[in-house]
């Protein structure tokens, strides 16, 4: 049983870095045949999905185009977990988080969600 | 970006009666190459993460009830749920993995009459 567990801030200003972990537990980062992805949803954008990362004899990321300029998405195959980094948030990037795990394109696990608030 | 559409926003449903989902995509999510619907369908309660119901546009999820079922092709599909049971309240989605940006649906919320 695959299971995700996200860690990170619930309040980020504005201006600064959204940064957000999902360990996983159950498979690996590494894994031939998942993907590792990054969704987000709120009331004004709905479920949003915002790029991924596998490994296929090599490490790809694919990235959502409006957020290309501001995201990164990272693994750490030592700890087994990937990342989430968003730079210079808004109040428009105020949402709930998930990561989530697609096998054959669906996205079969999913995080607990992490609620980021953007403010000052 | 492929754009979903779902309709209706929202249905209320007796318990035991059917309830359907639609859903349409922009563009067709269908591959030729292996003739497979790269759409899938979810569940959502609140405060929950999304739940994998349905993939390649008809096959059920492990463990999923089998009153729910999905349908369609290329561009148009349905999910059904044939008798609904209190649990089933929820909110429910449509998504294309065919090509990226991966889309979602509006979502349809699905009430007891």
């Amino acid at each position: 049983q695959v299971q995700l567990q996200q860690s990170g801030p619930g309040l980020v200003k504005p201006s600064q870095t959204l940064s957000l972990t999902c360990a996983i537990s159950g498979d690996t980062v590494s894994s031939n045949s998942a993907a590792w992805n990054w969704i987000r949803q709120s009331p004004s954008r709905g479920l949003e999905w915002l790029g991924r990362t596998y490994y296929r004899s090599k490490w790809y990321t694919d990235y959502a185009v409006s957020l290309r300029r501001r995201i990164s998405i990272n693994t750490d195959t030592a700890k087994n977990q990937f990342s989430l980094q968003l730079n210079s948030v808004t109040p428009e990037d105020t949402a709930i988080y998930y990561c989530a795990r697609a096998l054959v394109g669906a996205f079969v696990d999913w995080g607990q969600g992490t609620l980021v608030t953007v403010s000052s | 970006d492929i754009v979903m559409t779902q309709s209706p926003v929202s249905l209320a449903v007796s318990l035991g009666e059917r309830a359907t989902i639609n859903c349409k995509s922009s563009q067709s999510v269908l591959y030729n190459s292996n003739n497979k619907d790269y759409l899938a369908w979810y569940q959502q309660k609140p405060g929950q993460p999304p739940k994998l119901l349905i993939y390649w546009a008809s096959t059920r999820e492990s463990g999923v009830p089998d009153r729910f079922s999905g349908s369609g092709s290329e561009t148009d599909f349905t999910l059904t749920i044939s008798s609904l049971q209190a649990e089933d309240v929820a909110l429910y989605y449509c998504q294309q993995y065919s090509r990226t940006p991966f889309t979602f649906g509006p979502g349809t919320k699905v009430d007891i009459k």
